[in-house]
């Protein structure tokens, strides 16, 4: 089954916005609005911070945002902050199979 | 609050079988509303999923692994489990439990355990 393409790292300073993309097909991300983001620091399990592609699980700081267009999606870190910095995965429901893909991770790094 | 804990060998030898259980507390794994899942990250990689079970006994697996992957739930014990048979070095992971559960539209990944590394070698 194959990964969503994610870029491997994404980099930008304090307080800068960021952008990760999410590439799939018209069988997951542009076939439905079922995208998710997760935030993975080294060692930890993943911690959702975006579902149907641009809500917000409580509790989740409204400088992550996520947006979709066609067969991609995007997660936006606006006022990048140390803490940011982390493993970032995204995943989509995929209807030809009725199964669930992730991203490849992208890593962000905040200089 | 749901808390999930992996549990299993932390080595495995190639072509045996890995078997990986998830005890989970602070919700039931017979709960209507939610699926139990499986997923893996090796080393350096991303995630992978790798399939759910709900407690009705309905599953679903990643195509990639389906031959080789079962997923079972023990309500008595509200625990589900995971076997990968016939195991290769690209096996070798870190085995994470969570629970799939209803949110906004559809479903998402909202509680995870913490993961165990599974090492494959003989």
């Amino acid at each position: 089954q194959s990964a969503l393409t994610q870029p491997a790292s994404v980099s930008g300073s304090p307080g800068q916005s960021i952008t990760i993309s999410c590439t799939g097909t018209s069988s997951d991300i542009g076939y439905y609005n079922y995208v998710s983001w997760y935030q993975q620091h080294p060692g930890k399990a993943p911690k959702l911070i975006i579902y149907d592609v641009s809500s917000r699980p409580s509790g989740v700081s409204n400088r992550f945002s996520g947006s979709k267009s066609g067969n991609t999606a995007t997660l936006t870190i606006s006022g990048l902050q140390a803490e940011d910095e982390a493993d970032y995965s995204c995943t989509s429901y995929r209807s030809s199979s009725s199964t669930y893909v992730f991203g490849t991770g992208t890593k962000v790094t905040v200089l | 609050q749901v808390q999930l804990q992996e549990s299993g060998p932390g080595l495995v030898k190639p072509s045996e079988t890995l078997s990986l259980t998830c005890s989970v507390s602070g919700d039931s794994v017979s709960s209507a509303n939610n699926y139990w899942s499986w997923i893996r990250q090796p080393p350096g990689k991303g995630l992978e999923w790798i399939g759910f079970i709900h407690y009705t006994g309905r599953t679903n697996q990643n195509p990639s692994l389906k031959s080789r992957v079962t997923i079972s739930v023990d309500t008595s014990k509200n625990q589900f489990s995971l076997e990968l048979s016939s195991v290769i070095d690209a096996d070798a992971a870190v085995y994470y439990c969570s629970r799939l559960t209803a949110l906004g539209d559809w479903y998402v990944f909202d509680y995870w355990g913490q993961g165990t590394l599974v090492t494959v070698s003989s």
